[in-house]
């Protein structure tokens, strides 16, 4: 079954820096990918998908994703974060073959004035 | 429209109690997920419909717990015997499709066992 890990538990930023939370997958095939926001007591809410094509996916919110094979990596990135943003970040993956899909153990986005 | 829809929002239930926890996904979605979320986690996979039968349970920690789908609309998640472990915010999702498509999360039910 597919997984994803989650580097970075909590990550601090200064308003105005830029972001990049990481995420690595594990499948065998092309995968599905996604990130999620959750914010606190909201529900969880898609930022981005990637199914296939061009690798570099622009979502909501300012957020861009980039899927690299090569590293089964699929980072999430913000050139200019604002406080807003300090929430809970999801990566997940889920498969064409099966229907379940996986999430990482989220990383914790502060931001700093 | 309307979102996915959980009630209850909260609840406390005794240690041994049955439970029952209700989503009522976005209109015209076939696929309904289940999925638990403890302090500090990610969500966790618990049991996957396509229409009214349950595709994938493979999540389903043990056999207190069941989900039915009777009309493939409304989704019930139910948990015999509650145990203080299961305590966490219990989530579902919905999408046209399985096989990838984005989920549409509704604010979790988080049950607290005491």
């Amino acid at each position: 079954a597919q997984s994803v890990t989650q580097p970075d538990i909590h990550i601090t930023v200064s308003e105005g820096a830029s972001l990049e939370l990481r995420c690595n997958y594990s499948y065998g095939a092309t995968p599905y990918l996604f990130w999620y926001v959750q914010s606190p007591g909201q529900g969880l809410q898609l930022l981005l998908k990637y199914f296939s094509g061009d690798t570099l996916v622009q979502g909501i919110k300012g957020f861009e994703a980039e899927f690299k094979r090569s590293q089964s990596s699929f980072n999430l990135r913000k050139p200019s974060v604002h406080w807003s943003d300090a929430a809970e970040y999801f990566c997940a993956v889920g498969a064409d073959n099966n229907n379940d899909m996986r999430f990482g153990a989220g990383t914790r986005l502060t931001v700093k004035p | 429209g309307a979102g996915v829809s959980q009630t209850p929002s909260n609840k406390v239930t005794e240690k041994g109690k049955y439970v029952e926890l209700r989503c009522d996904p976005i209109s015209g979605h076939t696929a309904l997920y289940w999925y638990r979320q403890s302090l500090g986690q990610g969500p966790e996979f618990l049991i996957y419909f396509q229409g009214t039968g349950a595709a994938d349970d493979s999540g389903l920690p043990n056999d207190r717990f069941f989900a039915v789908r009777p009309e493939g609309s409304v989704s019930t998640l139910k948990i015999q015997r509650t145990e203080r472990g299961d305590s966490a915010v219990y989530l579902c999702a919905s999408s046209l499709v399985g096989g990838g498509s984005p989920l549409h999360f509704g604010n979790g039910t988080r049950l607290t066992v005491t």
